[in-house]
């Protein structure tokens, strides 16, 4: 098993709808969760961190499944700007254990 | 504030070719990182170092050597390149701590034939 695992997609949505996309763990003892944003052929870069109480920003919120260990991003009222892959980021411990998921596609279409 | 700048941003190299890849970053961060990106294999650490003078190695590491001899430079190095080293690289910083954010550079897209 994967120690991050996220479905690749791609995700086709029309503008103005709400997406959601999972990403599953293995680690139990993992300590901080990120959702990072890579456009096509450019670098990743944070998108948010995910809390255990959920977290917020604009249009976009996080939450946290400690339990089933899951973390979601919900994306409401899509834009096309939105199209990118979200990777899932994974810190199990210490500065070498952060893990990328290999990233869910979004296509925001008119 | 350039961030993390990455040089060069294409190479190609012919099997059994050297090259080095410099990263340097000026947010003054203690951790930098290499990754390499495939596709449907997502980014994998090649090799890292948590300060100025020291290096370890990643989950990817064979085939790449790497040295920080100033903390705001992190060199990875091919010494005998392959093709299965086609890939885009990634450069990363960060500062200590398990909450920092990791500031990426913007690639390196490598082709060995």
């Amino acid at each position: 098993r994967k120690e991050v695992e996220q479905d690749p997609g791609p995700f086709n949505v029309p503008e103005g709808a709400t997406v959601a996309f999972n990403c599953t763990y293995s680690n139990s003892a993992s300590q901080s969760f990120f959702w990072y944003r890579q456009d096509c052929r450019k670098e990743p870069k944070l998108l948010m961190s995910v809390y255990s109480s959920g977290n917020e920003d604009g249009r976009f919120s996080a939450q946290l499944n400690r339990a089933s260990q899951y973390i979601s991003l919900l994306i409401r009222d899509s834009k096309l700007s939105d199209s990118a892959t979200y990777l899932c980021v994974v810190n199990s411990g210490g500065y070498q254990k952060v893990t990328f998921g290999t990233g869910t596609k979004l296509q925001v279409i008119p | 504030n350039a961030g993390v700048t990455q040089t060069p941003k294409f190479r190609v190299l012919k099997t059994g070719q050297s090259m080095t890849l410099l990263c340097a970053q000026d947010m003054n961060h203690e951790y930098m990182y290499w990754y390499r990106q495939d596709p449907g294999m997502g980014l994998r650490l090649i090799h890292y170092s948590v300060g100025e003078g020291t290096t370890a190695k990643g989950e990817v590491p064979d085939g790449y050597n790497v040295s920080r001899l100033k903390k705001q430079n992190f060199l990875l190095g091919l010494e005998s390149a392959a093709p299965s080293q086609t890939s885009v690289y990634f450069c990363a910083s960060k500062r200590e701590g398990l909450a920092g954010e990791l500031f990426f550079g913007e690639g390196s897209r490598l082709t060995v034939l």
